[in-house]
């Protein structure tokens, strides 16, 4: 079956202006992650939902970033008036249950640029 | 210090020779994820565990609970196993704290 799918898969804008970050997970997993990933490094966790709750938003790094996921499925990740520093693979993974029994599968991740 | 650390940061190896990346976290974890990213960037779970020995073919993952370690070893590495390799604690529900990652370069 189809894997986790994002889109989309680069983006590039101008300081100040606000993105979605879709993510679409694999069919009937109850569990999503967003995570961020700056060059170089290893990803890094910014929020977690349980069907549509967003149970852990502790590592979206301000007010600017927010993240909703309404039926329960396709999740959005919005970040307000980017900044530069917001340049990063943004990514997405799902789990069939809980994350800490279960697999994660990764999507392909969205390039986000902020020139 | 990371919660997650991992070593060596590179490393290099000629075909066929069995390789060790090792992994030390310092957070309280349900299981310790090994994956793997691909040159492409894609990223590609290959163990979960939370106690003693996992086998996938020529990976080999281990972790020691109480000494809080955990190591992945290749056996008769290839030059397609040339990749990013990074360990990760997961904690409950699943949130997964990345180590800083390894690139592993296999040479013909």
């Amino acid at each position: 079956g189809a894997g986790v799918s994002q889109s989309p898969r680069y983006k590039v804008t101008k300081r100040g202006q606000d993105v979605a970050l879709r993510c679409d997970p694999i069919s009937g997993h109850v569990s999503l992650y967003w995570y961020r990933q700056a060059l170089g490094q290893g990803p890094e966790f910014l929020t977690y939902f349980n069907y549509e709750a967003q149970q852990d938003k502790s590592g979206l790094p301000n007010d600017r970033f927010s993240a909703e996921r309404p039926e329960g499925s396709i999740s959005t990740l919005t970040i307000q008036r980017t900044e530069q520093r917001d340049s990063a693979m943004y990514r997405c993974a799902s789990s069939l249950q809980r994350g800490d029994t279960d697999t994660q599968y990764f999507g392909p991740g969205t390039r986000l640029t902020v020139l | 210090k990371n919660e997650v650390e991992q070593s060596p940061q590179n490393l290099t190896a000629q075909e066929g020779e069995f390789i060790t990346i090792n992994c030390s976290y310092s957070v309280g974890i349900s299981a310790l994820h090994w994956l793997q990213q691909h040159p492409g960037g894609g990223i590609v779970s290959l163990f979960m565990l939370s106690s003693g020995k996992k086998k996938h073919g020529r990976l080999i993952a281990t972790i020691n609970i109480q000494e809080k370690h955990s190591s992945l070893h290749i056996t008769a590495s290839h030059p397609r196993d040339s990749a990013v390799y990074i360990c990760a604690a997961g904690t409950s529900y699943g949130k997964l704290t990345f180590g800083q990652g390894t690139i592993l370069t296999v040479h013909p």
